[in-house]
């Protein structure tokens, strides 16, 4: 079974403009939520999508959003880049939305100049 | 909010050597994960716990979970450089479920 995809790996965007990141979760699985992980804060909670439906979300500025498809592909969307959104995005995924076991996918690096 | 403590921040010992790594909270886990990143990677889930007391083992690395379930640690036997990586244990919140919350990680670096 393919593991969690992440488009693209790498990214370098400049202040005030917007980014969207894509994850394609393992199949079957249902559930997925992003992170971001940086050096000073580690791995913090951006959202969970699950059935089209966001179910939770972390304690991040609106500038931070995502959606799901109905075929469970989920995208992040940030918009008016700051220089501290420079981050590793991670996007996990589940089988259902109560699982414990959450898989990630490689990241996405993003930096902002 | 649950705040997960990992112990030590960061760990370098030589090949053949054996660690452990601690993962506490003053409040109870539902349940405890444990996984390994590598740089430029996501991290990959090693073993889950859920049970109070569980010892789970996956080769050389022998996963404890506290009786009182607010404690876990992972043993390293014989390390080896493929042990090399940042350690992390997470855990569902208690305040919504499905969301997890991840400790700072334990780095490990084994030399040969």
């Amino acid at each position: 079974k393919a593991g969690v995809t992440q488009t693209p790996r790498y990214l370098i965007k400049t202040r005030g403009q917007q980014v969207t990141l894509s994850c394609s979760p393992i199949s079957g699985h249902r559930s997925v939520s992003w992170y971001q992980q940086t050096p000073g804060q580690g791995l913090q909670f951006l959202f969970e999508y699950f059935s089209e439906t966001q179910r939770n979300k972390g304690n991040f500025p609106g500038r931070f959003s995502g959606r799901q498809f109905s075929n469970s592909r989920s995208e992040m969307n940030v918009s008016t880049l700051e220089l501290g959104d420079s981050a590793l995005y991670l996007c996990a995924s589940k089988s259902t939305a109560s699982s414990y076991e959450q898989y990630f996918g490689p990241g996405t690096r993003l930096t902002v100049t | 909010t649950q705040l997960l403590e990992q112990s030590p921040q960061f760990l370098s010992i030589q090949e053949g050597e054996n660690l452990t790594v601690y993962c506490n909270s003053s409040s109870v886990f539902s349940s405890l994960q444990w996984y390994r990143q590598e740089p430029g990677e996501g991290p990959v889930l090693l073993v889950t716990v859920v049970t109070g007391g569980e010892v789970k083992k996956l080769k050389r690395l022998t996963f404890q979970f506290g009786d009182a379930r607010k404690d876990s640690s992972l043993h390293i036997t014989a390390a080896q450089p493929g042990d090399t990586g940042l350690y992390l244990c997470a855990s569902m919140t208690t305040d919504s479920w499905g969301k997890f919350q991840f400790g700072a990680g334990t780095q490990v670096v084994v030399t040969p």
